[in-house]
């Protein structure tokens, strides 16, 4: 998507590892977000932040850690990883402007 | 946010009119009306948003009723590449909540 850049695409990682998933944007916005979807869940939100190392959590933090040193790269670390945490991670950032919201390809975990 | 219900499932004959209802009868005064949609695999795709009038763009026309209490996403010639999961979200556009919360969606299918 314009402006919006996830990586890796693709990861296969073992159980207890650390992961760490990274977001980047071209549009200088202030606010992006990290969400995860599984089958019969949807998208859930995970974490958020609201500007350089301004980050807060979602429904679904437990297990997730954020951190945003600059504007354009927010990164999502699994601390150590579950099979839980297998599922496909989705950043956004939302438009200053006129308040839309423009999501990442994605990246498809698997933990096992 | 307000809370929605869509249908879960839909079918549409390629060519013709898709339209997919929401209601969303606790929406506040201050509540857009959000049309998202997400092709398999991929990123959720803002389409259109509205407050109280009836809005088009180049991908659909969203009308929205007097009460605001309900909603309908019109593609006008839908086509085999609209199959997606189509998600209706109520929320504030400005103020201190940022966060899109997603439903489970209407899952339109469009058959040749």
């Amino acid at each position: 998507d314009a402006g919006i850049t996830q990586s890796p695409r693709h990861k296969v990682t073992e159980t207890g590892t650390p992961v760490t998933l990274r977001c980047h944007q071209t549009e200088n916005h202030r606010y992006m977000y990290w969400y995860r979807q599984d089958p019969g869940h949807g998208l859930r939100l995970i974490h958020y932040s609201y500007g350089v190392k301004d980050t807060d959590k979602g429904e679904v933090s437990d297990g997730y850690s954020v951190s945003r040193s600059k504007t354009e790269d927010f990164l999502l670390t699994l601390e150590s990883a579950t099979s839980s945490q297998t599922s496909v991670y989705f950043c956004a950032i939302r438009d200053d402007m006129n308040y839309g919201y423009t999501f990442g390809s994605g990246t498809r975990l698997t933990v096992v | 946010d307000a809370k929605t219900t869509q249908p879960p499932s839909m079918d549409c004959a390629e060519g013709r009119a898709a339209n997919l209802p929401c209601n969303h009868s606790t929406i506040s005064g201050n509540e857009y009306v959000y049309w998202y949609r997400q092709i398999h695999s991929q990123g959720p795709q803002y389409i259109i948003h509205g407050l109280k009038n009836n809005e088009t763009n180049e991908m659909a026309s969203l009308i929205i009723t007097e009460d605001r209490k309900s909603s309908t996403l019109i593609l006008p010639h839908a086509t085999l590449r609209d199959t997606a999961v189509y998600y209706c979200i109520v929320r504030v556009a400005r103020g201190s909540n940022y966060k899109l919360t997603f439903g489970k969606g209407t899952l339109l299918t469009v058959n040749p």
